[in-house]
């Protein structure tokens, strides 16, 4: 199985702020390596798909870049409706795996 | 609009069994894999397995083999997740989204609450 790590697993950061979060596969998955957003008692929400396309309908101030085993998930200033938990996802091969997720809380 | 609807909430004992269904619309529903993702309350998501609506074909996560069953009605546009020998660790948001391998998963189900007490 894939092992998708994320880094850091926490992050307290300000409105404004620029944010960066990784994602590290234990294989080449190529670039297919998908972002997700999820809030509190809601399902997630794709915002980045392969590495780098953004989602229709997300804010310009998400991207990702990436490609083999590492990635990186941008947003590059903070909004208040972004705070949340953030997930990283392989669909190179079975079984998809998630990372452990980044939960992103307000400073 | 594209949209995966889900069944409510369950309530099982222990060694019962459960079926979850998740109804698309907004799509050709066997153009499109639908997999199972599940989450424990505070825990991460952990990938189930999926199904093709198309022909009925099945990969399922191994930690779930023998335990799981995807199916689908594709007069109804409906796919469903049966989960059976429950144990209080199977208590969970189950939720169904469309894509695969390969893909991203896009839209999500609003997820259904399966509760595993005595």
């Amino acid at each position: 199985d894939i092992q998708m790590t994320q880094s850091p697993s926490s992050l307290s950061a300000s409105v404004g702020d620029r944010v960066t979060i990784t994602c590290r596969a234990s294989q080449s998955i190529s670039s297919y390596l998908n972002w997700y957003q999820q809030k509190p008692g809601k399902a997630p929400k794709v915002l980045i798909y392969v590495a780098s396309s953004l989602q229709s309908g997300v804010p310009s101030r998400f991207s990702g870049s990436g490609s083999g085993t590492d990635f990186i998930l941008t947003i590059s200033s903070l909004q208040p409706e972004d705070f949340a938990t953030y997930y990283c996802q392989q669909t190179y091969s079975t079984p998809i795996t998630f990372g452990q997720g980044t939960r992103l809380e307000i400073k | 609009q594209v949209q995966l609807v889900q069944s409510g909430a369950e309530v099982k004992k222990p060694g019962a069994s459960v079926k979850v269904s998740c109804k698309a619309s907004g799509y050709t529903f066997t153009g499109y894999d639908i997999n199972w993702v599940r989450q424990a309350t505070g825990q991460g998501l952990e990938w189930m397995g999926w199904m093709s609506p198309n022909s009925g074909n099945t990969g399922y996560a191994q930690k779930f083999q023998g335990r799981v069953t995807m199916t689908r009605k594709t007069s109804i546009s409906t796919a469903y997740m049966e989960l059976s020998s429950l144990r209080s660790e199977d208590t969970a948001v189950y939720y169904c989204a469309r894509g695969g391998s390969g893909s991203w998963f896009d839209p999500w189900g609003q997820g259904t609450l399966v509760t595993v007490s005595s």
